[in-house]
Formats: structure tokens, sequence, C-alpha cells
């Protein structure tokens, strides 16, 4: 079976640090995988997503970037991180083709407060 | 680019009557819909989705939900509400972008039942 782990669990970091979080997949090949941001425990932005190493498209412009080294590795990453960077990041991975069959599975997601 | 509306952003019930939690859509060809559900400081959990067929799609932990396309809605619905049934809830619609395929989430509705 599939299983998808997101780390770390929970993070706290000044203004201007770095941020680098990580999500791998199990039990499957070429997933796509997406990164999502949920602010105030609301709305859900896709940030970013992948469907093959070293491919990635960046949804909203902003100080953070992604990068898939490996093809079950997605990382999200930031040089300098802002107040406006906190909120709950959910990884996310489905199966490529099977057009409209898709279903998202989500990590447990990485809760990042910036102060 | 596709998009869902979730008109509600709370929603009370009383345990043992019916839920309606609404969804409407914006889409152009075939709409492809889910619903995920989230419980506190997690990661979203699929519920169920409507590609084609029946419109009435049924899915987990009883809830189901009804795909009216004159009225471009896709409202989930369970007949009768259990106390953790209580959690925030997402339509989503899938999009394809430049061939890729990715989900877009409505802002969410948060349920509560009460007891």
């Amino acid at each position: 079976s599939q299983t998808i782990h997101q780390w770390p669990a929970t993070l706290v970091q000044p203004v201007g640090s770095p941020l680098s979080l990580e999500c791998t997949v199990e039990g499957t090949s070429n997933p796509n995988l997406y990164w999502y941001r949920q602010a105030a425990g609301r709305g859900l932005q896709l940030l970013f997503y992948s469907v093959g190493i070293g491919q990635i498209s960046s949804e909203v412009p902003q100080n953070l970037s992604a990068s898939r080294p490996q093809d079950r590795q997605f990382i999200l990453s930031s040089k300098k991180l802002l107040l406006s960077d906190s909120g709950f990041y959910l990884c996310a991975w489905s199966r490529q083709g099977a057009w409209g069959a898709n279903v998202l599975t989500f990590g447990a997601g990485s809760r990042l407060t910036v102060l | 680019a596709q998009s869902v509306a979730q008109p509600e952003d709370q929603v009370n019930v009383a345990e043992g009557n019916p839920l309606t939690v609404k969804c409407t859509y914006s889409v152009s060809g075939n709409p492809y819909l889910f619903w995920y559900v989230q419980y506190p400081n997690r990661g979203l959990q699929f519920l169920l989705k409507y590609i084609t067929g029946d419109n009435l799609v049924k899915g987990s932990y009883g809830f189901e939900a009804e795909f009216n396309k004159s009225q471009t809605s896709f409202h989930l619905k369970k007949p009768s509400a259990l106390v953790s049934d209580s959690a925030l809830y997402f339509c989503a619609v899938r999009d394809i972008d430049f061939g890729n395929e990715k989900l877009t989430f409505g802002t969410g509705t948060r349920l509560t039942i009460i007891p």
C-alpha cells in the first residue's frame, strides 16, 4: 500500500531564517506531487506541483521554492522566511494518468509558525 | 480556470438530523468533483467523487453527494448526523494545466454537530 510522510510535523522559525519541509511517498512510482498551504485553518492554496523529477510548476509567486530531487521526494524551501509564511503545509500525491479518477492523498501536514 | 464555491463558512446541525454542506461549481467541459474532510491538525481525507454516471454518489462514513447539472451544484449530504462528523469539509474540482492534472479547492465549510 502507498503511504505519504511529511516532516517535521511542527516548526517554529524566526523571520529571515531558512526553511526546508520534506515529503516522501512510498509504495508507488512516478507520482504527481503537490504542495498546498492552508492559512488560518481554512482555504487551501496550491503552491507547487510536480509530474516528474526536476519538473516543478509554481502556482503563486512568492519567496518559497520546491524541488524534486528523487522520484518520490518533494521538498519545500525558503531562503528567508516571512511572517506571512506561517501556516499549515500539506503535501499530497496522485497517480499519473487515469484522467479524472485521480484522488489526492494527503500527508498529515507540517505546521509552520514564523515569529 | 475551474472553480468551486462553498457559500457557508459554518453549518450547525443537531445530532441525528440530516445535514447538507453546499458546493457550487464553475467549469468548462465535464466537471470532475470531489469532497474531502479535514479533522483538526490533520491532512485531508477523501470522501467521494463524481466523474460521470449516477448523479447520487455514495462515499465514506455514510456521506453522499448529489450532482445537479442544471444548478451547477454538488452538495454533500448525510441522512443522520453524528457528533464525530464535526470537521472542516472541502469541495474540489479537477483542473487541467498544460496537460497536468490538479485539484482546486473551495474555502471550506466548518460543520459542527450539536449533541
